[in-house]
Parts: C-alpha cells; structure tokens; sequence
C-alpha cells in the first residue's frame, strides 16, 4: 500500500516561530510538493524538489522554503511564522514527469494555526 | 493563464440520487485530466485520470467524461452514498516548456457535495 505520510495532523504555533512540516514517502518517487489549501482558493503549490537536493518554486513560495537533503523525505519550513500562513498543508508525491497514469498521491494533511 | 473553473461550488443531494460535476479549464498544452475525492480533514485521493483520446472513464459508480474539444468534463455519481459526502478536486496537467519538472498541475477549487439521508 503506497504512502505518504505528514509528520503531525495538527500543529498550532506562535508568531515568529520557526516550523518545521515532515513529509516522507515510501514509494521512492523522484517528485515531492508541498501545497497549501484554503477555503475558496483550492490547493496551491508553494514549492516542489524532482530530485535529492533540487527544488523549484511554486506559485506561492515567499515566506517558506524547503529541505530535500533524501529522495523519501521533504521538508517546508516557516522560517518565521505568521497568521497568515495559517492553514492546511498538504504534501504529495508522484514519479517523474506526472505523465499519464502517473499518480500523484498526497498525505492526510497538515493542520496548522498560528496564533 | 491556467485556469480549472468547476461548478456548482456546493451541492447537496439525497441519499440514493444521482450528480453530475463539472469542470471546465484552460490549460494548454494539455496532458491529462484528474478527478479526486478529498474527505474533510483529508488529503485528496484520486478516482480517474483522462488523457487526450480519452471521453469516458468508470470508477464503479462514479463516471469521468471528457471533450476535449470544448474543455470541459464531468464527474457522473451515481445511487450517491453517505460516504459519497466530500471535496471533488478536478485537476488538469499541463506540458511545461521551461523550468524543471515537466509537467504542471493546475487544481480547481472543487465542489463540496453533501448526501442527506
């Protein structure tokens, strides 16, 4: 059975904290994302890795940065959180190229708040 | 730009009857088309992925269709269930042309479906 898995379900913060959000995976796919998910905006990636130490920006990436030192594990860091990155994060993984039946699976999720 | 636009926002149904989703986008290049299923507190799990030449696709009772001519698809469920009750994300993947990573998903915001007893 495939997996991804978040390292917490629910994470509450303080302002200005540093947080750290685990993402590993066990199917040894080369792509990793990090999305974040808000009512009325849908999922929006903040950044993906396709390889061991490579990462690429995604649509929201400012406030946030990654960590892909192996291929099964990922990491988003909140370098200094803020209310506003209150949230759910989600993290998935998927095989190179998100080609035809090429899945992308995704973890259960990341409930943060920062108070 | 990108854009996956679905609709009804919400939805609610009774037990037993019949919906239909849909999703309309402007992608392009165009790869392929995904529906997922995301439980509240969740993250999203797919029921179908459509490619190009692709215009019908059964996940026991739900039923993805295609045209890719008008950009648009449908998520068909049928003899809806309470644990039909969910997100429904459709997702498109675009070929991009620069940059790492050779495709792009563009999600929509999703319809909240309700099944009532």
């Amino acid at each position: 059975d495939v997996k991804v898995t978040q390292s917490s379900r629910y994470l509450v913060k303080r302002t200005g904290e540093k947080v750290f959000l685990e993402c590993v995976q066990d199917m040894d796919h080369e792509n990793m994302f990090w999305y974040r998910q808000d009512p009325g905006l849908g999922l929006r990636l903040i950044y993906f890795s396709y390889d061991v130490k490579m990462k690429e920006k995604g649509d929201i990436p400012e406030g946030y940065s990654v960590s892909r030192e192996k291929k099964e594990r990922f990491s988003l860091i909140l370098e200094s959180a803020s209310t506003n990155q209150t949230s759910m994060y989600l993290c998935a993984s998927s095989l190179p190229g998100i080609e035809v039946n090429t899945e992308a699976f995704f973890g259960q999720g990341t409930r943060l708040t920062v108070v | 730009k990108n854009q996956v636009e679905q609709s009804p926002q919400s939805l609610i149904i009774l037990e037993g009857k019949n919906c239909t989703l849909q999703c309309n986008y402007t992608v392009s290049p165009f790869s392929n088309l995904r529906w997922y299923k995301q439980d509240t507190g969740r993250g999203p799990v797919s029921l179908t992925i459509m490619t190009f030449s692709e215009n019908t696709k059964s996940n026991g009772r739900y039923t993805a269709t295609l045209d890719a001519d008008t950009k648009q698809s449908s998520l068909h469920i049928t003899a809806s269930q309470l644990s039909d009750s969910a997100s429904y994300i459709c997702v498109v993947s675009a070929k991009k042309y620069s940059g790492a990573g050779s495709y792009q998903l563009t999600f929509g915001k999703g319809t909240k479906l309700s099944v009532i007893p």
